[in-house]
């Protein structure tokens, strides 16, 4: 059971260009999301998805997109990577019960750095 | 909107001290409260949760937590710190509307001093 699993773990950028980043679980869990963590500003959610077909944005969306094609995976795409994105991404995942009680667990991260 | 706070960017203790990392929230209605534990360079590990029932919910690693309604609170406590309970310490409150979404504190950073 390898939980959530992110690749790459680091990624240099230069404005401008475009980039996915990967996301995917093997525990059947319905509900991903993904956050991005900035120093001294806590973990801010980006997008999430309930399920396979459905997203919806969070607090910070805009520069990202995200699809749901499966229930395993969830990619996040930078359209035109600028230099506020510089940040460290994390993708979750947990079980989607009503009212939302579940803990999440969170994959290890990736680094992205936006010259 | 829902929010927490942790008002302390940092903690310092000495080992075998108890500790206590604090948290405070703002919601309407009844709050779902979790506590992160974030070691250098890893993802958050899930400590703790409060949904309902007892205000003193344990975790892991020995934690624990107390949920106080009156004071909106949550804070996070062990009884004796360990030099690896060093680390990055996020209190959560789930969010309102569809989905599990949580709305994170900025994180308060634990230093275990031998």
């Amino acid at each position: 059971n390898a939980g959530v699993t992110q690749t790459p773990k680091f990624q240099v950028l230069k404005t401008g260009q475009s980039m996915t980043l990967q996301c995917a679980q093997d525990m059947n869990h319905e509900y991903m999301s993904w956050y991005r963590q900035d120093p001294g500003m806590g973990l801010r959610l980006i997008h999430y998805s309930v399920g396979a077909g459905i997203t919806d944005q969070g607090e910070v969306p805009n520069g990202y997109n995200v699809s749901r094609s499966t229930t395993e995976d969830f990619p996040l795409r930078l359209l035109s990577a600028a230099p506020s994105q510089t940040s460290v991404y994390f993708c979750a995942s947990s079980y989607q019960l009503a009212g939302g009680s579940n803990e999440q667990f969170f994959g290890p991260g990736t680094r992205l750095t936006v010259l | 909107a829902q929010s927490v706070a942790q008002p302390e960017d940092q903690v310092n203790v000495a080992e075998g001290n108890p500790l206590t990392v604090k948290c405070t929230y703002s919601v309407s209605g009844n709050p779902y409260l979790f506590w992160y534990v974030q070691y250098p360079n890893r993802g958050l590990q899930f400590l703790l949760k409060y949904i309902t029932g007892d205000n003193l919910v344990k975790g892991s690693y020995g934690f624990e937590a107390e949920f106080n309604k009156s004071q909106t609170s949550f804070h996070l406590k062990k009884p004796s710190a360990l030099v690896s309970d060093s680390a990055l310490y996020f209190c959560a409150v789930r969010d309102k509307g569809y989905g599990n979404k949580l709305v994170f504190g900025a994180g308060t950073i634990l230093r275990v001093k031998s």
